[in-house]
C-alpha cells in the first residue's frame, strides 16, 4: 500500500513563526503536491514537485516556500506564518502522470493565532 | 466563474435511494475527469476515473458530458457508508494542471 505521511496531525503557531511541514512518501512516486483545503473552495494547489530539487507554483503559492532535496520528501515551509494561513494542508503524491492517481496524506491542521 | 464548481450539498437521502450530481468545468479542453470520496477528517482517495464513453463500478456510475460541460456520479442503492463528500477533479488541457472542485457532501440516513 502506498503510504503519504505527514509529521504531525495539528499545530498551532504564533503569527510571525516559521513552520515546516513534513512529507515522506514511501512509494517512489515521482510527483508531490502540497494542497490547502478551506471550507466552501475546496482543495487549492500550492506548490508541486516533478523531480528532486524541482519545484513548481501551483494556484495559491503566495507566503508559501517548498523544498524537496530528497524523492521520498517534500516541505512546506510557511516563512512568516499569517492569521489566513490558518487551514488544512493536504500532501499527496502520484506515480508520474499528472492523470496518475494522487495519494494524499492525512493532513496537518494549522492553526495561527 | 471558478474553473471546476459543484453543488456543496449536503444531498439528504435515504437509505437505499438513488442520488446523482453533477460538476461542471469552464475549459472545454480539458482532458481528463476523476472523481475523489473524502469522508469527514479523513484525506482524499481516489473513487473512479470518468471515461468519454461512461463508466460504472458497482453501485456507483460516472457520465461526461463534453458538449454541457459537466461530470455527473450517481449512487444507486445508497449505503450509509456512502455519506462522504465526493470532489470532481479536472485535468487541464496541456494535462500538467489539476483542479478540485468544492465537493458535494452526501448524507445518508436509514
Amino acid at each position: 500500500d502506498v503510504k503519504v505521511t505527514q509529521s504531525s496531525r495539528y499545530l498551532v503557531k504564533r503569527t510571525g513563526e516559521k513552520v515546516f511541514l513534513e512529507c515522506v512518501q514511501d512509494m517512489d512516486h515521482e510527483n508531490m503536491f502540497w494542497y490547502r483545503q478551506d471550507p466552501g473552495l475546496g482543495l487549492r494547489l500550492i506548490y508541486f514537485s516533478y523531480d528532486v530539487k524541482m519545484k513548481e507554483k501551483g494556484d495559491i503559492p503566495e507566503g508559501y516556500s517548498v523544498s524537496r532535496e530528497k524523492k521520498e520528501r517534500f516541505s512546506l515551509i510557511l516563512e512568516s506564518a499569517s492569521t489566513n494561513q490558518t487551514s488544512m494542508y493536504l500532501c499527496a503524491s502520484s506515480p508520474g502522470h499528472t492523470t496518475d492517481t494522487q495519494y494524499f496524506g492525512p493532513g496537518t491542521r494549522l492553526t495561527v493565532l | 466563474r471558478k474553473e471546476v464548481e459543484q453543488d456543496p450539498g449536503p444531498f439528504n437521502v435515504p437509505e437505499g435511494a438513488t442520488v446523482a450530481f453533477n460538476c461542471t468545468y469552464s475549459n472545454s479542453a480539458s482532458q481528463s475527469f476523476f472523481w475523489y470520496r473524502q469522508d469527514c477528517r479523513k484525506e482524499p482517495k481516489l473513487l473512479m476515473s470518468v471515461y468519454s464513453s461512461g463508466n460504472e463500478d458497482g453501485r456507483f456510475t460516472a457520465q461526461l458530458n463534453r458538449a454541457s460541460q459537466y461530470i455527473s456520479l450517481l449512487i444507486r442503492d445508497s449505503k450509509l457508508s456512502d455519506s462522504a463528500t465526493y470532489l470532481c477533479v479536472v485535468i487541464g488541457a496541456a494535462g500538467n494542471k489539476l483542479t478540485f472542485g468544492g465537493g458535494t457532501r452526501v448524507l445518508v440516513k436509514p
